[in-house]
């Protein structure tokens, strides 16, 4: 079982739209969660970071953890052409390292 | 420029040669994470650094490789005796303290082994 595992993809959905991207990890110990959103060539730009179960909201962008079922997910509303990337889903293991996804990519159709 | 700054940019070595890598952290910043990305996969992280202490190398490979946090200066990652399995595209990522601060990455340093 990878450490962190995501749908590949490719996520399409319509401009407008609400995304909805999901994350299991498998170290229950894990403390910090992280969405990283890497458009093609670029490098990782840092999207949310949320520590505690709920919902974290910042403008179009929700985090959701559940540390229960070691679920993180990111939804995206009113998805535009510019939200198309492929986003990575990180968790830190308190040891400072940070283990990724292997990144789902999402395209928003015009 | 208040970023992590990554240098060079594009790095073109020949089997054989020796490649450094430079990342000079977000001002305020004490924490260093390198991390690679092969073509087509995920980014894998390699070691993790303090200003003269390298936290945690369990990403490192054994051989080649090394790093390092000066007390003055960038850091520096290390390949020796390059490959054609080392062209990748590294990433440097700085932090204020350890723990779960969120990382900021740099624009990272594209290798290639001809």
């Amino acid at each position: 079982q990878k450490e962190v595992e995501q749908n590949s993809g490719p996520l399409s959905v319509p401009e407008g739209a609400i995304a909805s991207l999901n994350c299991t990890y498998s170290d229950r110990v894990s403390q910090s969660f992280f969405w990283y959103r890497q458009y093609s060539g670029k490098s990782p730009e840092l999207i949310m970071s949320i520590y505690s179960n709920g919902d974290k909201e910042d403008g179009r962008f929700t985090a959701q953890l559940n540390k229960a079922s070691q679920y993180v997910s990111l939804l995206i509303r009113d998805s535009q052409p510019s939200d198309s990337a492929t986003y990575l889903c990180a968790v830190n293991n308190q040891g400072g390292k940070l283990i990724f996804g292997q990144g789902t990519e999402l395209s928003v159709k015009p | 420029n208040a970023g992590v700054m990554q240098n060079p940019r594009h790095l073109v070595r020949r089997r054989g040669q020796e490649a450094r890598l430079r990342c000079s952290p977000m001002k305020g910043h004490s924490h260093v994470y390198w991390y690679r990305q092969l073509p087509e996969e995920g980014l894998k992280f390699m070691v993790y650094l303090q200003k003269e202490n390298i936290i945690d190398e369990s990403g490192m490979p054994k051989e080649r490789f090394s790093a390092e946090f000066p007390k003055e200066g960038p850091s520096i990652l290390r390949i020796q005796q390059v490959v054609r399995g080392d062209s990748a595209a590294y990433f440097c990522a700085s932090s204020p303290s350890g723990a779960d601060q969120p990382q900021h990455f740099g624009d990272g340093t594209r290798l290639s082994i001809l």
